[in-house]
């Protein structure tokens, strides 16, 4: 069965503090990718996609995510956050016509 | 202009009833989506349309029935209420149905609380 995993499904980290999410999937075709990201009482933005080529791809407010074929992840970096990062991360993968999303990680940034 | 829009924002409803959630996008996308997402912020599809047809059903109670009078919209009607259906709906859009390539945007969220 197809699935999406989240690793963390809460971080509290302190301002400047660096942030990796943890994604991995289970789909045996080709993927696309992507982080969503939910702030407080708001609906889904879009972070960043991948869809091929670089496996290194840059988002928006400083996040990035690499691609690991052989590792089926897609795991999303911010060198600095800041409070303005609090929010709900998701990774989503699409594969055989469905968007599929995973559990979600709440990241708390304390000031 | 909102890309994705819902109505209404909020709904405050009794157990039993019947309820409508609308959803209309004006991007020229083909594809639209309901998602469901409970109080664990999980977020699960519901269902998806591709110019009006129905082409993912997910396991849903059939209480719930989508409807898509032409490819802009797509209206949600949920009968016989319950206390779990109380959560936040979303609707979303893309362009084609592979999703290849493309990514869905998303609508604000309907929050249905059923008491």
């Amino acid at each position: 069965a197809q699935s999406v995993s989240q690793h963390n499904h809460h971080v509290i980290l302190s301002e400047a503090a660096s942030l990796e999410l943890g994604c991995n999937y289970s789909y045996g075709g080709t993927v696309n990718l992507f982080w969503y990201v939910q702030y407080p009482g708001q609906h889904l933005q879009l972070l960043l996609k991948y869809f091929s080529g670089d496996p290194l791809v840059k988002g928006i407010k400083g996040f990035e995510a690499e691609f690991i074929k052989s590792k089926f992840s897609f795991n999303l970096r911010k060198p600095s956050v800041q409070w303005s990062d609090t929010a709900e991360y998701f990774c989503a993968v699409h594969g055989w016509g469905k968007l599929q999303f995973g559990a979600g990680t709440q990241v708390v940034v304390t000031p | 202009d909102t890309a994705v829009s819902q109505t209404p924002k909020y709904l405050v409803t009794q157990m039993g009833n019947d309820k409508s959630i609308k959803c209309e996008q004006n991007l020229g996308h083909d594809t639209m989506y309901w998602y469901k997402q409970d109080s664990k912020k999980f977020l699960k599809i519901m269902f998806s349309y591709n110019n009006k047809e129905l082409i993912i059903n997910e396991t849903v109670p059939n209480r719930f029935s989508p409807k898509s009078p032409d490819k802009a919209h797509l209206n949600l009607h949920i009968n016989s209420l319950e206390l779990g259906d109380s959560a936040v709906y979303f609707c979303a859009s893309s362009l084609g149905t592979a999703l290849m390539n493309t990514e869905a945007f998303f609508g604000q969220g309907t929050r249905l609380t059923v008491v």
